[in-house]
């Protein structure tokens, strides 16, 4: 497609279920982030993938919290028994290169999708 | 850690002027960017315009620039003949420059708001 793309876009959840959010990046795209925006506040970095690689997961709140590119390519945001706390925006975005390679120039630019509003009730 | 302020939480500018949003943030390194993204309620983040550290030229695109003060830590984004389009949240973000480097640290947004 020509964006990032994310499904579903809203999702209700009781509290206790699990969730999976999709990612399709901008095809060919190297590299894969994740970012939990709550309400009122900026998005905070979650995991990043190069590839297949996921080289940081740092970000994740719990290991409630689980994500995964197997192919390289279309990532999925597992939350297990989900809480109210993680009610938020979960904003997937994709660059073609990694995002430290200057010489990419603006090939490294990170395009972010439209997001999935998570509400947990 | 780095982290990034904005200090405006909301602003509004009448249509056709011009307005500045603040950004200040904390790092003791000395190669980074700092990006000022657009969030409109769609969510979708849209680079408005990026600024290399090591560049003392400020940036500019089309109606956007910034004033970087490396020794202050500061990076204002001033929209000129502001549109009703731009009505939106606007983020400060910082990144790390190098090898390894990935994450952006957002800053809470401020509301911007133009009037007809």
């Amino acid at each position: 497609g020509a964006g990032v793309s994310q499904s579903p876009r809203y999702k209700v959840a009781k509290r206790g279920q699990d969730v999976a959010l999709r990612c399709d990046p901008i095809s060919g795209h190297v590299s894969l982030f994740w970012y939990q925006q709550a309400l009122g506040q900026g998005p905070e970095f979650l995991t990043y993938f190069q590839n297949e690689a996921q080289l940081d997961k740092s970000g994740l709140p719990s290991d409630r919290f689980f994500a995964e590119r197997p192919e390289g390519s279309v990532s999925t945001l597992k939350i297990q028994r989900t809480q109210q706390e993680d009610s938020a925006v979960y904003l997937c975005a994709s660059s073609a290169t990694p995002p430290w390679d200057r010489a990419a120039n603006s090939g490294n630019t990170i395009y972010f999708g439209e997001g999935s509003w998570l509400t947990v009730v | 850690a780095q982290t990034v302020t904005q200090s405006q939480p909301e602003m509004s500018v009448q249509e056709a002027e011009t307005v500045t949003l603040s950004c200040t943030y904390d790092t003791s390194e000395s190669n980074y960017y700092l990006f000022w993204y657009k969030q409109p309620p769609s969510r979708q983040m849209i680079l408005v315009i990026r600024q290399e550290a090591y560049k003392q030229q400020n940036a500019t695109e089309n109606r956007f620039s910034v004033n970087f003060q490396k020794a202050a830590k500061s990076f204002s984004l001033k929209i000129s003949d502001s549109q009703l389009g731009d009505t939106a949240m606007y983020f400060c973000a910082y990144k790390l420059s190098g090898a390894g480097s990935y994450q952006l640290t957002f800053g809470k947004g401020t509301k911007l708001s133009v009037i007809p």
